[in-house]
């Protein structure tokens, strides 16, 4: 079975530092991974996806996330917070069965920026 | 483009009421996910929709059951609502394959009294 597992419920940073959110997952098959964001009463934005081609996946708003097979991680980074970024994140991995997907979340990591 | 749109935005009912979620999926998509995300938690599967029929159910009970139209829009309902089916429930479209981004719509709060 998929499954994956945010190591940090929140994580707070001040502005212009570094960020890394923890995703660890389980997969019995080479996994799709995706980092999703959420904004307070908004949707689900895709951040980035990992699909089995290059391990170092590069998303929007400067985020990027490295796959690494050895230790079945797949960390979410970023070089310098914004404000902006202040929103909850999941780490998800995509179920396949038989020619279809679906989505498993993480219980998510909520990202605190300060001044 | 219009992306994935969810009426109503809010809805609050009393246990033992059924509800009614729609959907409308992204242009050029033919598949629908529904998701249930509790206070605090992560998205769960409730089940997906492709041509109409039901492809695969998370772990639901049967109270909750969906459809699909012939122009791919979709409806979930809810019977005999218990408090806790309190949440925010999300509809997600896609274009076929299992390797397609699913892309979200903004959710309806449903609130249970």
């Amino acid at each position: 079975a998929q499954s994956v597992t945010q190591l940090d419920s929140h994580v707070s940073v001040s502005e212009g530092t570094p960020v890394l959110l923890r995703c660890n997952y389980s997969s019995s098959y080479s996994p799709s991974l995706f980092w999703y964001v959420q904004h307070p009463n908004k949707g689900l934005q895709l951040l980035l996806k990992y699909t089995s081609a290059a391990t170092l996946v590069k998303g929007i708003n400067g985020f990027e996330a490295e796959f690494k097979k050895s230790e079945t991680s797949f960390h979410l980074t970023k070089p310098s917070a914004h404000m902006s970024d202040a929103a909850e994140y999941f780490c998800v991995v995509s179920d396949r069965f038989g020619g279809y997907n679906k989505l498993i979340f993480g219980a998510g990591t909520r990202l605190a920026v300060h001044p | 483009d219009a992306g994935v749109t969810q009426s109503p935005t809010h809805l609050i009912k009393t246990r033992g009421q059924q509800v009614t979620l729609r959907c409308s999926p992204k242009s050029g998509h033919d598949t629908v996910s529904w998701y249930q995300q509790a206070l605090g938690q992560g998205p769960q599967f409730i089940f997906q929709y492709y041509e109409e029929e039901e492809r695969q159910r998370g772990n639901f009970p049967d109270r909750f059951s969906g459809h699909q139209f012939p122009n791919y829009s979709s409806e979930l309902n809810v019977n005999a609502l218990l408090l806790g089916d309190s949440a925010l429930y999300l509809c997600a479209s896609q274009q076929g394959s299992s390797y397609n981004e699913q892309f979200f719509g903004p959710g309806t709060r449903l609130t249970v009294l």
